[in-house]
């Protein structure tokens, strides 16, 4: 079965790190394009970060210079590393893969992981 | 960034119904497109993806159409299971973006 199963959201004050972990099933993390969505309390969805599977690497304006994605090939998880955290980036934190056509166009997101809520408040 | 603008943000409808949401783009997508259903507490569910192609798993009653800049989703006679938030995304360009939602409440 393929599965997302995210962890490592909590509650921190402002200006503090936090580093959110998603451990994949079912499928391999380094050979697919793999993406962190937020979606604050009660608002819609916020794109956040991609990560080729070349390792190329893209930021929403948002979180550029502050959050860093990654990957552990050997544990197939994808991690988002988040520095300098704000007020604003209180939300759930959802990791997921891109999922491509055969022509490797960007066609849908699927599967999502359960969700990590990121509290940041003094 | 592109925009969508998705409506109606509120529907309230009855089981049997036929509902259809639109999601209009600032600028063309070809059929870079998706459509998802998100219930309280649970991650979003593709439902749709390349504009008007059905996600395996997903019943026939859902459907999309649409390119460029219109897009429609349709459910040909609502369920109580399908009450929920529906939300449209463009996969054209990042950043993807997401239409601000449509809750579907029964009548």
């Amino acid at each position: 079965e393929v599965q997302l199963v995210a962890s490592g959201g909590g509650l921190i004050q402002p200006g503090g790190s936090l580093r959110l972990s998603c451990a994949a099933s079912g499928f391999t993390v380094s050979t697919n394009y793999m993406t962190w969505v937020r979606q604050a309390p009660g608002k819609g969805f916020e794109w956040v970060s991609v990560i080729y599977s070349g390792g190329t690497a893209y930021y929403a304006d948002s979180v550029k210079g502050r959050f860093t994605i990654s990957r552990d090939n050997s544990k197939n998880t994808l991690y988002l590393q988040m520095n300098s955290l704000r007020a604003e980036d209180t939300a759930v934190y959802y990791c997921a893969r891109e999922f491509r056509d055969g022509g490797n166009s960007r066609v849908g997101i699927d599967p999502w992981g359960q969700g990590a809520l990121v509290t940041v408040s003094s | 960034d592109i925009q969508l603008t998705q409506s109606p943000s509120f529907l309230s409808a009855s089981v049997g119904d036929r509902v259809t949401i639109t999601c209009r783009a600032s600028q063309g997508i070809s059929s870079y497109f998706a459509w998802y259903q998100q219930k309280p507490g649970k991650a979003p569910k593709l439902l749709i993806y390349a504009a008007s192609t059905l996600q395996s798993g997903v019943p026939s009653r859902f459907s999309g159409s649409g390119s460029g800049t219109e897009f429609t989703l349709t459910i040909s006679s609502l369920q109580p299971e399908d009450f929920a938030t529906y939300y449209c995304q463009q996969l054209n360009s990042y950043p993807l973006t997401f239409g601000g939602g449509t809750k579907v409440e029964i009548k």
